[in-house]
């Protein structure tokens, strides 16, 4: 079974800095897919970026990107310029792709969660 | 388009009782989630369906109960609630097994 670990419970960052938030996973899959979601306290889980595992290029949007390292099994999110609407959890997720032949359906494993304040 | 749909926000409920959690999408996705988020931790899956009619338990589907008879509604039974079903349960939909999920607001259930 795959696991998500996510080593940080918490972090801050005062604002215009950049912080970077941990994840590795375990697996024996070689393709597969990683996101990291974003929970404010509205508790709307809110998708912030995804990174397929076959792709070498790191995945960016806009101030968030993530640090790939598909032999070490980790991938961490850098948040560049914080912002405080970025004050959130933040979540680490796996997901294994499906094949028919298997039946069944992808199934998010998600890791306990980075509490992540900015400071004014 | 409203996406996932969830109510009620809150309850609460008394051991012993039962209820309903209702999600509903309005995007066409074939695959429905529901999961739970228990203080300090991440989501873990209750029960999925990949299509209407189709159903298969996660990780933790005991005390529930789903069905899923059309492709826009999922709704969660919980059966003889207990203290232990106390958490955030989230609903969240998909494209397609690969597609990233959309999540619901969440109902926060209390069980005293």
């Amino acid at each position: 079974a795959q696991t998500v670990t996510q080593s940080q419970p918490e972090m801050s960052v005062q604002e215009a800095e950049t912080v970077t938030l941990s994840c590795t996973y375990d697996t024996s899959e070689s393709n597969y897919y990683l996101f990291w979601y974003k929970q404010p306290p509205s508790r709307q889980m809110i998708l912030v970026i995804r990174q397929e595992a076959y792709k070498q290029q790191n995945a960016t949007e806009n101030r968030f990107s993530v640090n790939f390292q598909k032999a070490a099994k980790s991938f961490s999110l850098k948040i560049s310029d914080s912002q405080l609407g970025d004050t959130a959890m933040y979540f680490c997720a796996f997901m294994k792709p499906n094949y028919p032949s298997q039946g069944g359906s992808e199934k998010l494993v998600f890791g306990k969660g980075t509490k992540l304040t900015v400071n004014p | 388009n409203a996406g996932v749909t969830q109510t009620p926000k809150f309850r609460i409920l008394k051991i012993g009782q039962s209820m309903t959690l209702q999600c509903t999408q309005d995007m066409n996705h074939n695959y429905m989630y529901w999961y739970r988020q228990d203080p300090g931790m991440g989501l873990k899956l209750i029960y999925y369906s990949v299509g209407a009619g189709i159903t298969d338990k996660g990780e933790v589907p005991n005390g529930y109960n789903v069905s899923r008879s059309t492709t826009e509604d999922f709704p969660l039974r919980l059966e003889l609630a207990a203290p232990s079903q106390t958490s955030v349960y989230f609903c969240a939909s998909s494209r397609k097994g690969d597609s990233p999920l959309h999540f619901g607001n969440g109902t926060r259930l209390t069980v005293t």
